[in-house]
């Protein structure tokens, strides 16, 4: 079972627009996470937002999260090629036990 | 070096046959992590170490053993591999205490295939 479901499931889009991709879960969280994952390759910790928290950045990357729609949203700013890569958003629920991630959104940035 | 290490990272093997998979970390974190992908699909959480003696099923443990040897290090086998055990494995390690975020640190994965 998947607590996080990501939408939409592939996105292309061209260098310097904007990429935003949505995470919506199904029960009340401690926080949620963004991870990326290069082909293959392991998969990297992006941002944090706890369950208290509306918005965060963190350079072209803003995350909101609302807590009463169970769904989180990532926008990339001003993509590049080299953000080219799957998305994950990952949800704990009733303490930090078990980080359950979504199937992911594929992002292609084209030059 | 790599924080977390995987061996080995690519193993073709035969249906019937025994696999270790091992992960060893130097981030000094308690809690260890096991997980399962299949293309194009997140990730299936398979079982999971708070310390050396503490060894928890996740999702998708049928199949599957663990053994934590050391606080560094965490082995996952597949007794008796079958096909659909094909996948990439990705070992995970992450702050125990009151002062985690429950960030996860993935090491590189190993490419398992079952024939």
């Amino acid at each position: 079972s998947q607590q996080g479901e990501e939408d939409p499931q592939a996105l292309s889009i061209q260098e310097g627009e904007n990429a935003t991709m949505n995470c919506s879960y199904k029960t009340s969280i401690n926080n949620l996470q963004w991870y990326r994952q290069n082909s293959g390759r392991g998969l990297v910790h992006l941002i944090l937002i706890r369950s208290n928290e509306r918005e965060k950045h963190s350079g072209r990357l803003r995350v909101t999260l609302d807590t009463s729609k169970k769904s989180s949203s990532l926008l990339i700013t001003a993509s590049r090629a080299a953000d080219t890569a799957s998305y994950f958003c990952a949800t704990y629920s009733g303490g930090y036990n078990k980080l359950i991630f979504g199937a992911g959104t594929r992002l292609a940035v084209h030059p | 070096d790599a924080d977390v290490t995987q061996t080995p990272r690519n193993r073709i093997t035969k249906t019937g046959k025994r696999i270790m998979l091992e992960c060893s970390q130097t981030k000094g974190h308690d809690r260890m992590y096991w997980y399962r992908q299949d293309p194009g699909l997140g990730l299936q959480l398979i079982y999971y170490s708070f310390d050396v003696k503490d060894i928890n099923k996740g999702e998708i443990s049928d199949g599957y053993s663990v053994s934590r040897q050391a606080q560094a290090k965490f082995s996952l086998s597949l007794e008796s591999a079958i096909p659909n055990q094909t996948a990439l494995y990705f070992c995970a390690t992450s702050e125990g205490g009151t002062a985690r975020t429950g960030e996860l640190f993935f090491g590189e994965g190993s490419r398992l295939t079952v024939l």
